[in-house]
């Protein structure tokens, strides 16, 4: 299973873009690229997915590059509710739907 | 939709006793997971059921870890004998599709915050 690696926390301001990068040397052909937000107090959500170039909902951006060994979240215009900790995964169908969560990124968002 | 049904939300117990905690999962969705979350760290799966069948239990801790889902609906994990470190938050979710499939996504219920003393 790839390991990733992304920052143990991050801090922005609102109204500001934040860009979460993730780190997946070891991605396999068949990985998607899979994010969660979770609050305190709350179980993980599902923000997006991709497998490569661009993914675009209506939270949040996903840009894959051609070698596929990272992958960059991006929040358009964060505000304090944004703030939580944001987890990268990867895996694919040899994962038969495991989720393995490293420790995410805090992300604190500030007035 | 309804989400994903936790209970109890919270349980204090002293060690060695033994606790049981519930989920519901939303209507329809066949692969049910627990997971452990201890403070600070992600979740960690201990057991992934499709239907009433085990997919993958290979991190629970079967010495003291149990969990069931008969009729392939509600879940249960128990704990017998609990120990100090199995102080952490225990997260069910669900998911429609089967497991391996592309878009797996996974619908987390508000979970159980254990303490044991």
């Amino acid at each position: 299973l790839a390991k990733t690696t992304q920052p143990i926390s991050m801090d922005s301001y609102e109204g500001q873009e934040v860009n979460i990068t993730c780190s997946h040397n070891n991605i396999a052909t068949n990985d998607y690229i899979t994010w969660y937000q979770q609050f305190p107090s709350q179980g993980p959500r599902f923000i997006i997915q991709g497998y490569k170039t661009k993914v675009t909902n209506e939270v949040a951006s996903l840009f894959i590059p051609a070698d596929r060994k990272s992958s960059t979240l991006s929040l358009p215009r964060v505000s304090l509710s944004d703030t939580a900790v944001y987890y990268c995964l990867v895996g694919g169908l040899l994962m038969a739907g495991k989720l393995i969560f490293g420790q995410g990124t805090e992300l604190s968002v500030k007035p | 939709e309804a989400g994903v049904a936790q209970s109890p939300r919270y349980k204090i117990i002293e060690k060695r006793q033994s606790v049981a905690f519930w989920c519901n999962p939303i209507s329809g969705h066949a692969t049910l997971y627990w997971y452990q979350q201890i403070l600070g760290q992600g979740p960690k799966l201990l057991i992934q059921f499709q239907n009433n069948g085990v997919v993958d239990d290979s991190q629970l801790p079967k010495d003291r870890f149990s969990a069931e889902r008969l009729k392939g609906v509600d879940s249960t994990l128990k704990i017998q004998p609990a120990k100090l470190e199995d102080s952490a938050v225990y997260l069910c979710a669900s998911s429609s599709r089967r497991p391996g499939a592309v878009g797996n996504e996974q619908f987390f219920g508000p979970g159980t915050r254990l303490t044991v003393l």
